[in-house]
């Protein structure tokens, strides 16, 4: 099983500012990586798949990069709607299909 | 407009069963891979089972392999999930899931219903 691991568990920054979040797997996922945004009470979102595609209607604000086990999600400039908790999941080699344990993205 | 709305949860004892629902519009149900993704309470994400467009094949993780079942009915555009011998550890969230791509799987939800809460307790 891979197991992605994300860091830092908590980002604290305020509107504006450039986030960057990270995702390491345990193996390479080649760049078979997604991200989700989840919102407190909402069901998760699909931002970027494929370490850099960004989804049906997703802002150029969010960008992806990486490949093999090591990657990125930046969110150049935060909104007050982006303060959310971020997945990374892996499809590189399932099943089982794997989440990271997510970083909250906090106002500071 | 995708609409995935699921039903069927509720409190349930250890070792009972109980199945839920996932009615699915605005899409052509029988061309999308589909699946179950759950929530335990204040905790990440965690993937279930998923189903191939025409119900074919199946995969699970290795939690709810033997308990769980998915399956669909294209005709009536519903993804199912059979639980049973549940445990306090499945009590969760459970969210159905739309796949990305068309006619196969890509392993990528597009979409998702508003999650329905499974709760396993005496």
């Amino acid at each position: 099983e891979i197991v992605l691991t994300q860091s830092p568990a908590t980002l604290s920054l305020s509107p504006g500012e450039r986030a960057t979040l990270s995702c390491r797997a345990s193996q390479s996922v080649s760049t078979f990586l997604a991200w989700y945004q989840q919102k407190p009470g909402q069901a998760p979102r699909l931002l970027i798949y494929d370490a850099s595609n960004r989804a049906t209607g997703i802002p150029a604000r969010f960008s992806g990069s990486g490949s093999g086990t090591d990657f990125t999600l930046t969110i150049s400039s935060l909104e007050p709607e982006d303060f959310a908790i971020y997945y990374c999941q892996q499809r590189s080699s399932w099943p089982p299909l794997t989440f990271g344990g997510g970083t909250k993205v906090e106002i500071k | 407009e995708v609409q995935l709305l699921e039903s069927g949860g509720g409190l349930v004892q250890p070792g009972g069963s109980l199945r839920l629902s996932c009615v699915a519009s605005g899409f052509t149900f029988s061309n999308y891979a589909m699946g179950w993704v759950r929530q335990a309470p204040g905790k990440g994400l965690e993937w279930v089972s998923i189903v191939y467009p025409s119900g074919d094949r199946t995969a699970y993780a290795d939690a709810v392999k033997g308990r769980f079942m998915i399956s669909r009915d294209n005709s009536k555009y519903t993804l199912y999930l059979q639980m049973s011998s549940l445990r306090a550890e499945d009590t969760a969230v459970y969210y159905c899931a739309k796949d990305l791509v068309l006619r196969t799987t890509s392993a990528l939800f597009d979409h998702w219903g508003q999650g329905i809460l499974v709760t396993v307790s005496s």
